[in-house]
């Protein structure tokens, strides 16, 4: 069985703070994909980053940056100097590979105060 | 950009009322998804469907039913709403290796 773990509920930062969010995994497939998704209060998801089992290069976009690290099957999230409109709720997903659905950690809820 | 659509986007129903919730995609898709987002956060899978005629339940228990006549559409329906039903739905379609798309969400709740 999958499972995505996001073991901080809530964060909560000030303006310009650096915040990373973790994420652990566990799959027992060889080939495997992974997802981050913003939620803002409106209550839609937003794509951030995908990421496949055989690609370890960590990825930078902006203020974001990601670490893959397969030793540990952890899959974390930096916010660089953290803005107010990052105050969201963010998750971490699996695709399950047999049914083709993404399975969710249980999200942080990130609150940036300015 | 993603053409997944779902409505209503909030509705604030009674108890025991029949609600159909909407979702229509554009692109095609076989693969199609509802997910429950209770209060607390967490998202689970309670249906998906391969193609046309077919649904399946996913891992959280669900009272909805589903149905998929057509491609582009997946309603989703709750027979007698109840306050336990308050929930965010987030329709899907297509989740693969690459891609995922998602529509906005009805936010749902029932008094």
């Amino acid at each position: 069985a999958q499972k995505v773990t996001q073991a901080q509920t809530e964060i909560s930062v000030v303006e310009k703070e650096d915040v990373t969010l973790d994420c652990v995994y566990e799959t027992r497939d060889t080939t495997y994909y992974l997802f981050w998704y913003k939620q803002p209060p409106s209550g839609e998801l937003v794509f951030l980053i995908r990421r496949n089992s055989f690609d370890e290069q960590n990825e930078i976009s902006g203020r974001y940056s990601w670490n893959f690290q397969k030793s540990t099957s952890s899959f974390n999230f930096t916010i660089t100097a953290s803005q107010v409109v990052d105050s969201a709720v963010y998750f971490c997903a699996l695709v399950d590979t047999g049914r083709r659905a993404l399975t969710f950690g249980s999200g942080t809820r990130l609150q940036v105060q300015p | 950009e993603a053409d997944i659509y779902q409505t209503p986007r909030y509705l604030v129903i009674g108890t025991g009322k029949k609600i159909t919730l909407e979702c229509s995609q554009t692109m095609g898709h076989d693969k199609m998804y509802w997910y429950q987002q209770d209060p607390g956060m967490e998202l689970h899978l309670i249906h998906y469907s391969y193609g046309v005629n077919s649904t399946e339940k996913g891992d959280l228990s669900s009272e909805s039913t589903v149905s998929r006549i057509r491609t582009e559409h997946f309603p989703l329906t709750l027979e007698s709403a109840r306050p336990s039903h308050t929930s965010q739905y987030l329709c899907a379609s297509k989740i693969g290796a690459t891609e995922a798309f998602f529509g906005q969400g009805t936010r749902l709740t029932v008094v």
